[in-house]
């Protein structure tokens, strides 16, 4: 089945820096990946969906400018949180589905973000 | 109302019980449905897919309940391993591919 690496697992910045997370998919080609954030205690919740070679679809509530998704290969997503804040610390995981006879999503294995 | 409901819990446990999870979701045009464990600060794993005419998988049983939009995850013969949180999942299927979490329940098994 497919496996999904992303890296960094965690990340300390300080506020107003950028954050860039990877997440490649291994054995599939992807043209479609998501991302998703997940706060202490809280639900995943979606925050976009990267398509390979075009704009990225975002949830409503979630930045554009702010989080700026580049699909630029099959196997490569990356997620950019621009001029971070202490707010946008928390757990963003990516994921990937339509593995041929595969109908669950398989996960990265998270950024944990921390923004002082 | 929330898309995917669960119980928080926690449900704690002995070695050895059996416990039930019970989920709903709102939109009847549902059309996959999982049970995805997440341990602290890991992502979430698949522990099952759920059909329409229950399955099984060793220690874990699986039920769907599309007329009243009800699923459920049963465990029996506890173990302390078991501890983590099960996400509830559904997906839509429809013009966009989109999973809706459940919030979890989490499940504290003890010696």
């Amino acid at each position: 089945g497919a496996v999904v690496s992303q890296h960094p697992s965690r990340v300390i910045c300080k506020s107003g820096t950028s954050v860039k997370i990877e997440c490649r998919s291994l054995d599939f080609q992807a043209t479609t990946m998501f991302w998703y954030r997940q706060f202490p205690k809280q639900s995943l919740m979606l925050m976009a969906t990267s398509n390979e070679g075009s704009k990225a679809t975002y949830e409503q509530g979630v930045e554009k400018d702010k989080f700026l998704i580049n699909h630029a290969s099959l196997t490569l997503s990356t997620l950019t949180v621009t001029s971070a804040h202490p707010e946008d610390s928390s757990f963003y995981i990516c994921s990937v589905e339509g593995v041929p006879g595969r109908t669950e999503a398989f996960f990265g294995q998270g950024t944990r973000l921390t923004v002082v | 109302r929330k898309e995917v409901e669960q119980d928080p819990g926690p449900f704690n446990v002995p070695e050895g019980a059996t416990v039930a999870f019970n989920c709903t979701y709102s939109n009847s045009a549902s059309q996959s449905f999982f049970w995805y464990r997440q341990d602290c600060r890991k992502e979430p794993k698949l522990l099952m897919s759920v059909y329409s005419s229950g399955n099984e998988d060793g220690r874990f049983t699986a039920q769907l309940n599309r007329a009243s939009q009800y699923i459920s995850l049963l465990i029996r013969d506890s173990k302390l391993s078991d501890s983590a949180t099960y996400l509830c999942v559904v997906n839509m299927r429809d013009s966009s591919y989109k999973l809706i979490f459940g919030s979890g329940t989490r499940l504290l098994v003890r010696p």
